[in-house]
């Protein structure tokens, strides 16, 4: 169980383009969905939580009209990249949570952005 | 501030050769310790979570143990497939959940 999917798991795109990355709970209901961000040789760091159908709670320094995040169920999230620029090119992570005080991040397979 | 620091950052070992990882923490009020496996372009899997001190758990190889200020996780005659970069993380109080990682220890386990 806890089996979190992300879709693509690599992508390429043009310099000024948007990439949609989507990430889904498969066997449980997240109440709660984050996003992190991941440069080589370094560790996990969040970009943004999204609770179902309220607005995403960003990180400071994270441009929020940069990276759109959608939660619009209980299984699924989105994160968009709109105008995405060679600097944006990373590991960008999705991981769900259900509610409770003691729950467990369960992360996704990650996805590749490479911006050209 | 709330923090997170792992050592050492990279471990080589030999098959066999039993070692542990630290994990010293600072935060108020801790929800729980998570330890996580990331291998390389993959996302980080689950493996343990310890709530309160003295808690100890184990899977497979390793076992992982909590005191009030950090956390070990001790790797038990390993094999090579062991290798991977270990994280730990605290998850924060007043929070949705959210979790402070830290940069990891990155274990090389030699045949």
């Amino acid at each position: 169980g806890a089996v979190v999917s992300q879709h693509p798991s690599w992508v390429i795109c043009k310099s000024g383009t948007s990439v949609k990355i989507e990430c889904r709970s498969l066997d449980f209901q997240a109440t709660t969905m984050f996003w992190y961000r991941q440069f080589p040789k370094q560790s996990l760091m969040l970009m943004a939580t999204s609770n179902e159908g309220s607005k995403a709670t960003y990180e400071q320094g994270v441009e929020k009209d940069k990276f759109l995040i959608n939660h619009a169920s209980l299984t699924l999230s989105t994160l968009t990249v709109t105008s995405a620029h060679p600097e944006d090119s990373s590991f960008y992570i999705c991981s769900a949570r259900v509610a409770g005080v003691k729950s467990t991040q369960y992360f996704g397979p990650g996805t590749r952005l490479l911006v050209l | 501030e709330d923090q997170v620091t792992q050592s050492p950052e990279a471990l080589r070992l030999q098959e066999g050769e039993s070692s542990s990882l630290n994990c010293s923490y600072t935060v108020s009020g801790l929800r729980g310790l998570f330890w996580y496996r990331q291998d390389p372009g993959k996302g980080p899997e689950f493996l343990f979570t310890l709530y309160s001190a003295g808690e100890e758990k184990e899977k497979e190889r390793l076992k992982a143990t909590l005191t009030k200020k950090e956390s070990f996780l001790h790797i038990t005659a390993p094999k090579p497939e062991d290798s991977a970069t270990y994280l730990c993380a605290v998850q924060a109080p007043g929070s949705q959940g959210n979790l402070i990682f830290g940069k990891g220890t990155k274990l090389s386990v030699k045949p």
